[in-house]
């Protein structure tokens, strides 16, 4: 069985602070992969980030950055000088554990972000 | 524009009808997806087709309905049978396994 965990239900910041959002993952598949979403108040999931297990590489874009540690099973989001656009629920979910030709991918239940001006 | 429109947006039930929420994406995916979104609860996977005229019930089936019998299309029924209706429903699609997905805006359905 596979599982994300965010520990963070919600979480306020004043803009310009940074901010990390924690998740953890369990899954005994050697390949997988782990991806970020963003949910604004809109509804919509947006793709953020996709990383395969075998890829440890941080990366970075703009003020995201992702720190990908397999020997803590983590996948940290941090945003850098936070904007009141950044307000959001972020979803850290994990794909792995192919059956039937399908890739079980599991959500987790997501940090609220609340940016303050 | 590619992506996925989903209607209605707000939907609202009564005690023992069926009702169906829409999902039509012209983006090519193979796969589609309908997750339901409960407040603390993240994402559950209702149903997941990987091609057309096949389906799959995910870890929430029951009381749900789904057709595909289009590549656009992937409607969801909420049928009499699913007790606790009240939700937000996501539909989604992929090019395939361990692909992103591209989201819906989401249907709100409310039983009344």
């Amino acid at each position: 069985a596979q599982k994300v965990t965010q520990a963070q239900t919600e979480i306020s910041v004043v803009e310009k602070e940074d901010v990390t959002l924690d998740c953890v993952y369990e899954t005994r598949d050697t390949t997988y992969y782990l991806f970020w979403y963003k949910q604004p108040p809109s509804g919509e999931l947006v793709f953020l980030i996709r990383r395969n297990s075998f890829d440890e590489q941080n990366e970075i874009s703009g003020r995201y950055s992702w720190n990908f540690q397999k020997s803590t099973s983590s996948f940290n989001f941090t945003i850098t000088a936070s904007q009141v656009v950044d307000s959001a629920v972020y979803f850290c979910a994990l794909s792995g554990g192919v059956s039937g030709g399908y890739q079980k991918v599991t959500f987790g239940t997501g940090t609220k972000l609340q940016v303050i001006p | 524009d590619g992506g996925i429109t989903q209607s209605p947006k707000y939907l609202f039930r009564k005690e023992g009808q069926n009702v169906t929420l829409s999902c039509e994406q012209n983006l090519n995916h193979d796969a589609m997806y309908w997750y339901r979104q409960d407040p603390g609860q993240g994402l559950r996977l209702i149903y997941y087709s990987q091609i057309v005229n096949d389906f799959q019930k995910g870890d929430i089936a029951e009381g749900y309905s789904v057709s595909r019998e289009k590549k656009e299309s992937f409607p969801l029924t909420v049928t009499s049978a699913q007790k606790n209706p009240t939700a937000f429903y996501l539909c989604a699609s992929s090019t395939g396994t361990a692909s992103s997905y591209t989201f819906g805006s989401g249907t709100r359905l409310t039983v009344v």
